[in-house]
């Protein structure tokens, strides 16, 4: 199985500033085949499901803010947060989709200073 | 537009079987790529992958969970459903399902979840 570990497990950041979340995998989530990283980034808030903010490792969605940001290759990602917002207070989760068994990071969890 | 809905008992005692449905609309589980997960989320704690059917009824399954997990999907009712057997409170969870988008293979759309408390 992939192991995805995040760090930090909790950030605060003041509003306007940079949030740099880390999310590391046991293996390659290259596919040669096309050259992508099979990794995706989510954002939940308490009570809802699961947000996809970023897939492919830096492909964001439809309809998400371009202070969302997503780079890495290989093993190491990370998902940034350029001039934090308050309606960015959530959890943020990486996922890996190379392989089954698909693995979620432990989430980092992004609170204001 | 794509809706995913969890449906199913939201109490069950433990050794019991749980039967949960997804039930979906906006896509088709015929089309090409095209899957549905089960993921769950215990209070307070991260995700964990349960279960995929994909287009051509192939299945995959947690490893650790695998013995008792089965999906099933009937694609004229646009349905998806999970069981999950001897049921314990440590399965006391949050149960999504969501769509695997075809094309980038992503789970892009979730349901609400539904929280199911294992207790006697």
């Amino acid at each position: 199985d992939i192991v995805m570990t995040q760090s930090p497990d909790s950030l605060a950041v003041s509003l306007g500033e940079r949030a740099t979340l880390n999310c590391k995998s046991t293996q390659s989530l290259i596919y040669h085949s096309n050259n992508k990283n099979y990794i995706a980034w989510f954002q939940q808030k308490p009570g809802q499901p699961p947000r996809l903010l970023i897939h492919w490792a830096s492909s964001r969605e439809s309809g998400v803010p371009d202070r969302f940001s997503g780079s890495g290759s290989g093993t190491d990602f990370t998902l940034t947060i350029s001039n934090l917002q308050a309606e960015d207070v959530a959890t943020y989760y990486c996922q890996q989709y190379y392989s089954t068994p698909l693995t979620f990071g432990g989430g980092t969890k992004v609170e204001i200073k | 537009q794509i809706t995913l809905k969890e449906s199913g008992p939201t109490l069950v005692k433990p050794t019991q079987t749980l039967t949960l449905t997804c039930s979906f609309s906006g896509f088709s589980l015929t089309t090409t790529g095209v899957g549905v997960a089960w993921i769950r989320q215990p209070p307070g704690k991260a995700l964990e992958w349960l279960a995929l059917i994909y287009w051509d009824d192939d299945k995959r399954y947690s490893p650790s969970l695998k013995s008792r997990l089965t999906i099933t999907k009937d694609t004229s009712r646009n349905q998806v459903t999970l069981t999950l057997t001897d049921m314990n409170p440590v399965d006391t969870a949050t149960y999504f399902c969501a769509h695997r988008r075809n094309g980038d293979f992503v789970l892009s759309s979730w349901g609400q979840g539904i929280l199911v408390t294992v207790s006697s």
